[in-house]
């Protein structure tokens, strides 16, 4: 079975700094990898989508690379401001329509 | 587009009580998902459909049913509600295909169980 870590669960940084959030699964043999935010008591936001052939996907400030070999995502965030503070998630879909979530980064950007 | 929308928001059911929470888009998205999400915990899949008249089981389908009889719905049945399904369930919708695999998320119902 498919297990997904992310780390730091939590994480709060001064604003316009860079940050990376980290995603590993366990098992390489992966569909896609998915990138979400959660603000409070909300339903999820797709922020990008990595097929299991490419190595990132970008969208204004976000960058996302994966690494399928070593089990490895990263969502690269620049210049943070206040607005970004949520819930990151990261989701990878597997074989058979399977798809698998970690418990997410909680990110506070203070003013 | 409304997207994907789900009703009730709320809902506190008393152990042994049956309900069903609904599911609709109207993005014409053959795949549909629905996920529970305990506090601090990530989406666990309980049920998915690829289509109307198709569904399967995911992660944790153990007290709860499904049926998709048309596209655009997808409802989930609780039938014996019990205290560990307190949760937030989400319905989601896809597209498949190309760069069409993205998910797009309801806003849930926050279901309590006493």
């Amino acid at each position: 079975k498919q297990e997904v870590t992310q780390i730091p669960a939590a994480l709060s940084v001064p604003e316009g700094e860079n940050l990376v959030l980290n995603c590993s699964f366990t098992d390489s043999a992966i569909y896609n990898l998915q990138w979400f935010r959660q603000d409070p008591g909300k339903g999820l936001t797709s922020l990008l989508l990595i097929q299991s052939s490419q190595r990132e996907q970008t969208s204004g400030r976000l960058n996302a690379s994966l690494d399928k070999s070593s089990g490895r995502s990263t969502l690269y965030i620049a210049a943070s401001q206040p607005g970004d503070s949520a819930t990151y998630l990261c989701a990878v879909g597997s074989t058979g329509n399977q798809f698998y979530f970690g418990t997410g980064t909680s990110l506070t950007v203070i003013p | 587009n409304a997207g994907v929308t789900q009703t009730p928001k709320f809902r506190i059911l008393k152990i042994g009580q049956s309900m069903t929470l609904q599911c609709t888009q109207d993005m014409n998205h053959n795949y549909m998902y629905w996920y529970r999400q305990d506090p601090g915990m990530g989406l666990k899949l309980i049920y998915y459909s690829v289509g109307a008249g198709i569904t399967d089981k995911g992660e944790v389908p153990n007290g709860y049913n499904v049926s998709r009889s048309t596209t655009e719905d997808f409802p989930l049945r609780l039938e014996l509600a019990a205290p560990s399904q307190t949760s937030v369930y989400f319905c989601a919708s896809s597209y498949p295909g190309l760069a069409q695999d993205t998910q797009y998320f309801g806003p849930g119902t926050r279901l309590t169980v006493l």
